[in-house]
């Protein structure tokens, strides 16, 4: 069966701007969980969708923001991006409940 | 603040050899994972561990866990280059099943053949 797919890989945006990304988690997985990499802090919980409804909310600005559809598609938003927005965001999906996580392969965000 | 510490942050060994990396957590949890990153990946999940647990082994992989210290080993047995990558320990951050899991800073370890 299909994994859980991120797109897009990478993308480059100016500070300011606002991104957009999308993660389709596996077929019948209606937990999609949202997670931030970087060097610094390593990886750090954004929020967490079941049935269309945000579970958990880690601790970030309200710049993040996310929202997930009936097919249990997630996207997450940045708006007004700063240069420290520059991460791995890691996209996983479980069945119910974690754990037991299924990772996509994640999009690379670069600011400048 | 990061609930998981692992130990080394850094590993090198030869092929054949064992790896035994360390997580440390702060608080009471229900479970604990290991997942391990190959650079720039996502995270692939290897093993979860409840807290009435004290070992678990899955191929050559060996957890243990000890609630009383707060902490947890991952053995890799008769490394393999394949296995160069970053390991993860998780935890959730209390035991309420709020589903926020918490990852510790990783052990990078290198298998040179």
């Amino acid at each position: 069966k299909a994994g859980v797919t991120q797109t897009p890989r990478y993308l480059i945006k100016t500070r300011g701007q606002q991104v957009t990304l999308s993660c389709s988690p596996i077929s019948g997985h209606r937990s999609v969980s949202w997670y931030q990499q970087t060097p610094g802090q390593g990886l750090q919980f954004l929020f967490e969708y079941f049935s269309e409804t945000q579970r958990n909310k880690g601790n970030f600005p309200g710049r993040f923001s996310g929202r997930q559809f009936s097919n249990s598609r997630s996207e997450m938003n940045v708006s007004t991006l700063e240069l420290g927005d520059s991460a791995l965001y890691l996209c996983a999906s479980s069945l119910d409940r974690p754990p037991n996580y299924t990772f996509g392969s994640g999009t690379r965000l670069t600011v400048v | 603040s990061q609930q998981g510490e692992e130990d080394p942050q850094a590993l090198s060994i030869q092929e054949g050899e064992n790896a035994t990396m360390n997580c440390s957590y702060k608080t009471s949890i229900n479970n604990l994972q290991w997942y391990r990153q190959n650079s720039g990946r996502g995270l692939v999940h290897l093993i979860l561990i409840r807290s009435n647990e004290r070992e678990k082994h899955s191929g050559r992989l060996r957890v243990t866990l000890d609630t009383s210290k707060k902490s947890s080993s991952l053995l890799i047995t008769a490394s393999r280059a394949a296995d160069t990558a970053s390991y993860f320990c998780a935890t959730e951050g209390d035991t309420s099943g709020t589903y926020k899991y918490i990852f510790g800073t990783g052990t990078r370890l290198k298998v040179l053949a």
